[in-house]
């Protein structure tokens, strides 16, 4: 199994509204990843998880708030979001170590802010 | 801070043309990936790249790796339109233990029947 797998697939959402994404893979990697990629424009890293810790956030508004419940779960609650936020939201897992850490993707969720 | 930038940025090309996309990163890194994105879809991995000298081929795509310039290239033979998404590298940066998957700026291919 590689696949890496995210819901819902399209979330609209009023600015005072609060919601949350969820990502889950199986195939036993322990680093996870949260990306935001505006349309025309490459995936921007936003936070990364190593071993179910926060390991980078990259200075990504506290509107956004990362969980990592378990090896297998990656969550982004949101909460007061602008229009601006509105993107494609990219989990993504990878195994650890020296070796490939190639990187597989989930289809995304496509939020809008209104 | 690690830089990932390709070039061209935009390529419009004939059927059956070849063309090269680059990818330069500014700090050092053994480990590069080519992934390919159609309008409004997730990213497919295409490559992985993991030494100084790798060369790695599927169909018309051919990827290579040069750890010493920072130089990574994919190669597009004979391109047909099925060819046509954007292409991104992506370069893994390791520090003390922490993971940090950087895409390079990206190249919009369209083929041109």
């Amino acid at each position: 199994d590689t696949e890496v797998t995210q819901t819902p697939k399209h979330l609209v959402m009023g600015m005072t509204n609060k919601k949350s994404l969820k990502c889950e893979q199986h195939m036993g990697h322990r680093a996870m990843y949260w990306y935001k990629q505006k349309a025309k424009k490459p995936p921007e890293l936003m936070f990364v998880y190593s071993y179910e810790k926060l390991s980078i956030n990259e200075s990504v508004p506290s509107r956004f708030s990362p969980e990592c419940p378990n090896s297998s779960l990656l969550n982004l609650h949101l909460h007061a979001l602008q229009p601006e936020d509105s993107a494609l939201y990219l989990c993504a897992s990878s195994q650890t170590g020296t070796g490939n850490t190639e990187a597989f993707f989930g289809q995304g969720t496509r939020l809008t802010v209104v | 801070e690690l830089k990932v930038e390709q070039n061209p940025l935009f390529l419009s090309m004939q059927e059956g043309k070849n063309y090269t996309i680059y990818c330069n990163y500014s700090t050092t890194s053994d480990r590069l990936y080519w992934y390919r994105q159609d309008p409004g879809k997730s990213l497919e991995s295409l490559f992985v790249l993991l030494s100084n000298g790798a060369v790695k081929q599927e169909g018309r795509l051919m990827a290579s790796l040069d750890t010493k310039a920072r130089l990574s290239t994919l190669h597009i033979t004979a391109a047909v339109h099925d060819l046509s998404a954007t292409y991104f590298c992506a370069v893994d940066r390791t520090t003390s233990g922490t993971y940090k998957y950087i895409f390079g700026t990206g190249t919009r291919l369209k083929v041109l029947a």
